[in-house]
């Protein structure tokens, strides 16, 4: 099956911008879909397809793909975006392209 | 309002059955694909599986492959998964999820339940 690779960690002063990125073969044929995670909760969508946000996530929050690689982008990052974040994706490997894959994840800390 | 409530986790022994199930409400469930996704223990999401808005596709992930069984009841709005011969690595925080369209590139799980533990130990 395919993989997906986050850096483990990533941090950003108040304020600024950060970039998680995500890198995999299915990339290449699948958009990624990025969730939020904060401790003890569920996750929570934040961005899918080309660079859509549901309903009620701030417009701070984009996403980008290039090759096997996507990127979700947070632009002035604020103290509760301090969280842990997936990215996801059909898998494009094997016989069965019904099957999805989860990011290994990315802890990001607000400074 | 829109919500996923799942329910049937708890402390099982290796080798034994477990069924969880999943209620929607507040939406169209019949029109969503659903998927099961779990979390162990301080670790990241792990995909499990996913039934078709009608019950016609399933797909599953190696690692529960001829284990688990995920099913749906329209008519009940209830999501499934019976896991079979579970292990300890099974343990796990287990989510259901929907998804407006598993045919489509860009496809996401816009709905979370809030999940149910299962624990397999001796």
């Amino acid at each position: 099956s395919s993989e997906l690779t986050q850096d483990p960690a990533v941090s950003v002063a108040l304020g600024q911008t950060v970039r998680i990125t995500c890198q995999g073969d299915s990339l290449r044929s699948y958009y990624a879909s990025w969730y939020q995670q904060k401790p003890g909760q569920a996750p929570v969508l934040v961005i899918y397809g080309k660079n859509n946000r549901p309903s009620g996530i701030p417009d701070r929050f984009s996403g980008s793909s290039s090759g096997n690689t996507a990127s979700l982008t947070i632009t002035g990052a604020q103290a509760e975006d301090e969280a842990d974040y997936y990215c996801n994706s059909r898998d494009s490997s094997g016989n069965h392209p019904g099957v999805y894959v989860f990011g290994t994840g990315t802890k990001v800390t607000v400074l | 309002q829109v919500q996923l409530v799942e329910s049937g986790g708890g402390v099982v022994q290796p080798g034994r059955s477990l069924r969880l199930s999943c209620a929607a409400s507040g939406f169209t469930f019949s029109s969503y694909g659903m998927h099961w996704v779990r979390q162990a223990p301080g670790k990241g999401l792990e995909w499990v599986a996913v039934i078709w808005y009608d019950g016609s596709n399933k797909y599953y992930a190696d690692s529960v492959k001829g284990r688990f069984t995920i099913s749906r009841d329209n008519s009940k709005n209830t999501l499934y998964l019976q896991m079979n011969s579970l292990r300890a690595e099974d343990t796990a925080v287990y989510y259901c999820a929907s998804s407006p369209n598993p045919a489509a590139a860009d496809d996401a799980f816009d709905i979370w339940g809030q999940g149910t533990m299962v624990t397999v130990s001796s």
